[in-house]
């Protein structure tokens, strides 16, 4: 079976500070994908990255950062001088492509609080 | 504009009334599923879809039924709801499963916040 934990439930910041999401997994397939989304206080869920297991190399995408490593079965999350605007909750997920191919899980989420 | 909907958006039963929880897409994808919200728990998945007349268990489907009968629609039923149902179902949609890389990010409707009483 296949599992996310979010190590943090909650994180609160003041605006312009670093922070890190700290994501980590477990699943016994040997091709796996791994996402992170955000759900901001309107409710929606917002699609932020994808990435799948062969390709370790980072990510940035603007103020956005995302760290994999197979080694420690992690894929963190960074977020450089965070605005408030960046408050919400964040999901890691995780899905395989053995029997739970067609499966996602999630991780419980990590409430981000950033403050002015 | 690509879109997940869901209806109702809010609702409120009683503990045994069976109702339909509607999800649409209009992205022509082959894969859907629903989830449930629940405070602490993160979401978690109760059926998906890989295409029409497909339909299996994800990890919390007791309670519910699906039904796919064409493709843009996945309606959740519940048979006789209880109040361990109350919660915030996104029902999501990709043109590609989860696991199977190409284009499997899931797109969310805006949830159904329901309340049994």
């Amino acid at each position: 079976a296949q599992k996310v934990t979010q190590v943090q439930t909650e994180i609160s910041v003041v605006e312009k500070e670093d922070v890190t999401l700290d994501c980590v997994y477990e699943t016994r397939d040997t091709t796996y994908y791994l996402f992170w989304y955000k759900q901001p206080p309107s409710g929606e869920l917002v699609f932020l990255i994808r990435r799948n297991s062969f390709d370790e190399q980072n990510e940035i995408s603007g103020r956005y950062s995302w760290n994999f490593q197979k080694s420690t079965s992690s894929f963190n999350f960074t977020i450089t001088a965070s605005q408030v605007v960046d408050s919400a909750v964040y999901f890691c997920a995780l899905s395989g492509n053995g029997g739970s191919n067609y499966k996602l899980t999630f991780g419980k989420g990590t409430l981000l609080t950033v403050n002015p | 504009e690509a879109q997940v909907t869901q209806n109702p958006r809010y609702l409120i039963t009683v503990t045994g009334k069976k109702l339909t929880v509607t999800c649409s897409q209009n992205m022509n994808h082959e894969y859907m599923s629903w989830y449930r919200q629940d405070p602490g728990l993160g979401l978690r998945q109760i059926y998906y879809s890989m295409n029409v007349e497909v339909t299996d268990k994800g990890d919390v489907p007791e309670g519910y039924k699906v039904s796919r009968k064409e493709k843009r629609n996945f309606p959740l039923i519940l048979e006789s709801p209880s109040p361990n149902q109350t919660s915030l179902y996104f029902c999501a949609s990709s043109l590609d499963p989860p696991g199977a890389g190409g284009y499997n990010e899931q797109f969310f409707g805006p949830g159904t916040r329901l309340t049994v009483l």
